[in-house]
């Protein structure tokens, strides 16, 4: 079966950077893509970005541009994401995610999500 | 970025009894193949979302029958048709029509 298991909890300072691991099994990794969302306490789930797995083609939301890197080794069937200039508005819980359609029909998996905390 | 708007952000239900939450998005998530790219999660506390509707009105694998999914464009609608226990959580809709992907504010569905 599909399991994506992520890297465990993290507590940065401000300025820092933190990367999270997205460790995949189950399906073929290098065929779709992953993307990373994130939630802030009391705030709705934010789209950060996507690496297509295969290909290595990235895309980012505008306001993390300059400060987001999204990248995978195929090898290792994992995707990574790292964050940097952390602040306080970073503190969330990052998760990544895959959807796609294959013969057996619609797959959606999410990753157990881990939690960045950003303080001085 | 395609704004999405949920409501209610609060539903309380009583057991066996019906539950219906809107979501609404600034432009239509109608792609030119006929699919509508809209899905609806449910999260629990501690949890990762789960997919319960995926392209407006399907249900995904392994989920009850309960749950339904209807509209298009820029107008849907999740239905309970009799809220159990189990149900208690939030529910949040996402446009995957184009990146970024957008969501709505989540509803919390509780038990009166």
């Amino acid at each position: 079966q599909v399991q994506i298991v992520q890297s465990g909890a993290e507590v940065k300072k401000p300025g820092a950077s933190v990367q999270v691991s997205c460790k995949t099994s189950g399906y073929s990794f290098s065929s779709y893509g992953m993307h990373w969302v994130r939630q802030a306490p009391g705030q709705r789930h934010e789209w950060m970005g996507w690496i297509h797995a295969g290909f290595g083609n990235t895309r980012y939301a505008e306001k993390f541009h300059d400060r987001l890197t999204i990248t995978r080794d195929t090898t290792a069937r994992t995707a990574y994401m790292e964050l940097g200039s952390l602040r306080s508005e970073d503190t969330a819980v990052y998760y990544c995610a895959t959807n796609y359609h294959d013969s057996l029909g619609y797959n959606d998996y999410w990753g157990q999500g881990t939690l960045v905390t950003v303080s001085s | 970025d395609i704004v999405m708007t949920q409501s209610p952000l609060s539903l309380p239900v009583t057991p066996g009894e019906p539950a219906s939450i809107s979501c609404r998005s600034s432009q239509s998530l109608l792609y030119s193949n006929g699919n509508n790219y809209l899905h609806w999660y449910m999260q629990k506390p501690g949890q990762s979302p789960q997919v319960l509707i995926y392209l407006g009105s399907n249900r995904a694998s392994g989920v009850p029958d309960r749950f339904s999914g209807s509209g298009s464009g820029s107008d849907f609608t999740l239905r309970i048709s009799r809220v159990e226990a189990e149900d208690v959580a939030i529910y949040f809709c996402m446009q995957a029509l184009e990146t970024p992907w957008t969501f709505g504010q989540g509803t919390k569905v509780e038990i009166k």
